[in-house]
């Protein structure tokens, strides 16, 4: 059974800092997705990775993932309130087609 | 649509009573999840549909929770002589291509009194 772990699943930052969020995962896969959810409302998607060593970037958050390592970073660059939310990353699970396992989500609050 | 819709957006119900929830997909989405999400807590996956397979039904918590997928389209999840623990977000997502990203509809929050 894949198991997808967050950490921090809290985290207060002061605007202007930078940060990561970690997304560890049990078993092989070659698909991991950064969700965002604000509060009260659904999830919007952020980045798909497909590779191993893939990078994706967006204005201030850039996310990462290493197959081998089975991990997957969210890096914030001089944090902004409009950041604070909660993060989400999912894994695709390679031996259950093509069902995705979310880990427990890291909330942000970006302290002006 | 232009994106997953979801009904009813809030449903009220009393304990033992059966609820239904709706979740009409992107049109062509092949791929169709239900999740729950508990207040502040993280997605518990509850069913997958894709195509003509046999949906995967490993997450239902209980008997009392089924789901279908009429011609490959809209999906309801069905919750009978529901109880107080089934309160909670109920999320309904699709996708297109296999490595293609979720979309999510914007939720069911069922309470159950």
């Amino acid at each position: 059974e894949l198991k997808v772990e967050q950490n921090p699943l809290f985290l207060s930052m002061q605007e202007g800092k930078n940060y990561t969020i970690y997304c560890n995962y049990s078993t092989t896969s070659d698909r991991l997705y950064w969700y965002r959810q604000d509060p009260g409302k659904s999830l919007e998607s952020l980045f798909v990775l497909l590779s191993n060593g893939a990078v994706k970037q967006e204005g201030r958050l850039m996310a990462s993932l290493d197959t081998k390592a089975r991990l997957s970073t969210l890096h914030i660059t001089a944090a902004v309130h409009d950041l604070s939310a909660t993060y989400f990353c999912a894994v695709g699970d390679n031996n259950a087609g093509n069902m995705l396992t979310f880990g427990g989500g890291t909330r942000l609050m970006v302290k002006p | 649509g232009a994106g997953v819709s979801q009904s009813p957006s809030n449903k009220v119900t009393e304990k033992g009573k059966d609820v239904e929830l709706r979740c009409d997909p992107i049109s062509g989405h092949t791929a169709l999840y239900w999740y729950r999400q508990s207040l502040g807590q993280g997605l518990e996956f509850l069913i997958y549909f894709q195509g003509n397979s046999a949906p995967d039904k490993s997450g239902l918590p209980s008997d009392r929770f089924s789901a279908e997928r009429t011609g490959g389209s809209v999906s309801t999840l069905t919750i009978q002589r529901t109880q107080q623990e089934d309160s909670a977000v109920y999320l309904c997502a699709t996708r297109g291509q296999p490595q293609e990203k979720l979309f999510f509809g914007s939720g069911t929050q069922l309470s159950v009194l």
